[in-house]
């Protein structure tokens, strides 16, 4: 079996701050994603990458960059943290397309002060 | 409008009992998955079900396109069931984005 890892588990930041988030997966997956997951609401998409240095943007893009610089490892920048957010990010992987069954991290938490 | 909604938003029950989780969609949207989100915040894949019934143990999927809608059944239930589940449709056909309901927390008392 394989295994996706987030760094951090848990990131605190300032309001205007840039903040970057990894994501590191060892299924060999083509397909990885990023989301977002506000208290007691579902998770929604903020960008996913089917290829090596390919992006695609979600619904929640704005606000966000990322970079798939390598097969196993999509990254995203927080690109001015907002004060008073607390979400959690979730970062997932896929053999190709969102169809197929995803296999999630387990989130980095983020409070900005 | 939200495109895919769960019901009930929490559900309490005695160790031991039933549960049946809802999922409703709007036509646009394909296939179906069910997801178990862990207390401390991981997710878990329970079943990919585009259509008809699957069964994992004391999981039971059933998928039903025409009428919009799929359900989660729970039987016997365990303190270990609880959690968030949560059910996520494609968007379209072949798509690579997925739209997740908000799910339904579960609490197994002892």
């Amino acid at each position: 079996g394989g295994i996706i890892t987030q760094t951090p588990k848990f990131l605190i930041g300032q309001e205007g701050q840039k903040l970057t988030l990894k994501c590191q997966q060892n299924f060999n997956h083509d397909t990885m994603y990023w989301y977002r997951q506000d208290s007691g609401k579902g998770l929604r998409l903020i960008y996913y990458s089917i290829t090596e240095n390919d992006l695609q943007k979600g619904d929640l893009s704005e606000g966000y960059d990322a970079s798939r610089e390598k097969k196993s490892s999509f990254s995203l920048t927080v690109t001015s943290a907002q004060k008073n957010e607390m979400a959690v990010f979730l970062c997932a992987s896929s053999i190709n397309r969102g169809g197929e069954t995803l296999y999630f991290g387990s989130g980095t938490r983020l409070t900005v002060l | 409008g939200q495109q895919v909604q769960q019901s009930p938003a929490s559900l309490v029950l005695q160790e031991g009992e039933n549960a049946e989780l809802q999922c409703n969609f709007s036509t646009s949207l394909n296939s179906m998955q069910w997801f178990y989100q862990r207390p401390e915040g991981s997710l878990v894949s329970l079943f990919y079900n585009p259509s008809g019934t699957k069964q994992s143990g004391r999981l039971t999927s059933t998928t039903v396109i025409k009428e919009r809608r799929s359900s989660l059944h729970i039987s016997s239930s365990q303190i270990t069931d609880s959690g968030t589940y949560l059910c996520a449709m494609e968007r379209s056909s072949g798509s690579w984005q997925l739209i997740f309901g908000s799910g339904t927390q579960l609490t197994v008392m002892p």
